[in-house]
This record gives C-alpha cells, structure tokens and sequence, in this order.
C-alpha cells in the first residue's frame, strides 16, 4: 500500500519567494496533520484537517502560513513570502478516524526539507 | 492537559546491552500511548501502541513497552542494542476527546560498537 506522500523533498529557495509544499494521504484516512521539525524547536503540530475541514490550526505560526485540503486526497501547506527561519523539515501525516479513534496511529510522509536563504 | 514527558534528550548504550527509553504520561484517564522511531532523513515510523489490550505491548525490530498506570508511564526496551537502533524515538499519547496526537521532545539513541 503507498503511504503518505510528500513533494517536494526538498526545496531551497530565496526569501520572499512563495513556497507550496504538497501531501497525499493515505487512501481511506480521512484526518490530515501538518508538522515542522527543527533542532531547536522540535516536533510541532501546525494544523490538522478532518474530513478536509481544518480542526486545529493554533500552531500555524503566522499569517504567511495557509494550508488548504480541497479534497480528501490532496492537501497543501504554503508560505508567502518565506523567510530564512521557516527552514525546517514539515511532515504530513495522515489518520483514520472512525468514530472513537484515537487508537489509531499517525502515518507520517518522508518530509520535505526546506530551506530558505 | 494531555501531554507526555521523555526523560533523557539524549541516551547512548553500548552495542549488546539493554536499551531504556523513558516515557511519562499526565492523564486523568487511561491513554493510548505510541512510540515512533524516526532515522535519518526520513519520517516518523510506528514502533509500537498500547491500545489497552495488553499492558506489555511488543513492537518491531524487538522493541517491547510496558504500560505502567500506577506509575503513569510507558518506558520502551529492547534487550540488546544493535548499531541499526540509532535513531530519535518519540512517545505520544492521544485520546478520544480532540482526537489529536500529543508527542514527546524525542530521545536521541546513540549504540557505541
């Protein structure tokens, strides 16, 4: 079965330009989750969709940030204008969420790295 | 709030002996509880999970964790270390309520030959 898949894998790019980062999730989940991983900071939840709707995007860390999910297959994160500190590695992960579903585990993509100069 | 603790940022083991990784979880109720491993360059993998089935809960490449309730924790071994278990192994936790995943700052295994 194919897994969550990310493109980019990586992208460099220089500040300012607009960056769009792209996810499929796994076929049949219907929750999406977003992450930012950096050596300083961590794993960070930025925003989670469930059935294509977004539930939680408190960790979206400003404004330059929009993510969307126009179908449950297809989901994407941008940054307009990037800046050098959005440097990081994002995940996308995706769930399936029947009902009372927090058993179930997250199925997380290869990443995308990016860096902004 | 939900949330989960691993204590050590960093744990190196020699190659053959027991690996402890430490994981403490704050919950009014009982959890579901997960590790992940995540290698070099790549994405979070599932490890294992405690669904409440079976307090000791065995995973892939002989990585087991117990669920403790009474001491609130979820600590994953392996009996021997192997150079291919150098990784960053998180804890989460979830539960009904959000449906939302809480992960742990990650421990860094490091297996000296």
């Amino acid at each position: 079965d194919a897994g969550v898949i990310q493109s980019p894998r990586h992208e460099v790019t220089e500040m300012g330009q607009e960056v769009t980062l792209r996810c499929k999730p796994i076929s049949g989940h219907n929750s999406l989750f977003w992450y930012r991983q950096t050596m300083m900071r961590g794993l960070e939840l930025l925003i989670y969709f469930n059935n294509n709707v977004p539930i939680d995007d408190s960790g979206m860390p400003e404004d330059r940030f929009s993510a969307k999910m126009p179908n449950a297959s297809f989901s994407t994160l941008k940054i307009q204008p990037s800046e050098p500190r959005d440097s990081a590695v994002y995940f996308c992960a995706s769930r399936n969420e029947p009902g009372q579903g927090a058993y179930q585990p997250q199925h997380f993509g290869d990443g995308t790295r990016l860096s902004i100069l | 709030a939900q949330s989960v603790t691993q204590l050590g940022s960093h744990v190196s083991v020699s190659e053959g002996a027991l690996v402890l990784l430490r994981c403490n979880y704050s919950s009014s109720v009982p959890p579901y509880l997960f590790w992940y491993v995540q290698y070099p360059n790549q994405g979070l993998q599932l490890l294992l999970k405690y669904t409440s089935a079976a307090t000791l809960v065995k995973g892939i490449n002989g990585f087991e964790a117990e669920f403790k309730k009474s001491e609130t924790s979820f600590h994953l071994t392996k009996p021997s270390a192997h150079m291919s278990d150098a990784a960053e192994y998180f804890c989460a936790v979830s539960r009904n309520t959000g449906n939302q995943f809480y992960f742990g700052t990650g421990t860094s295994l490091t297996v000296i030959p």
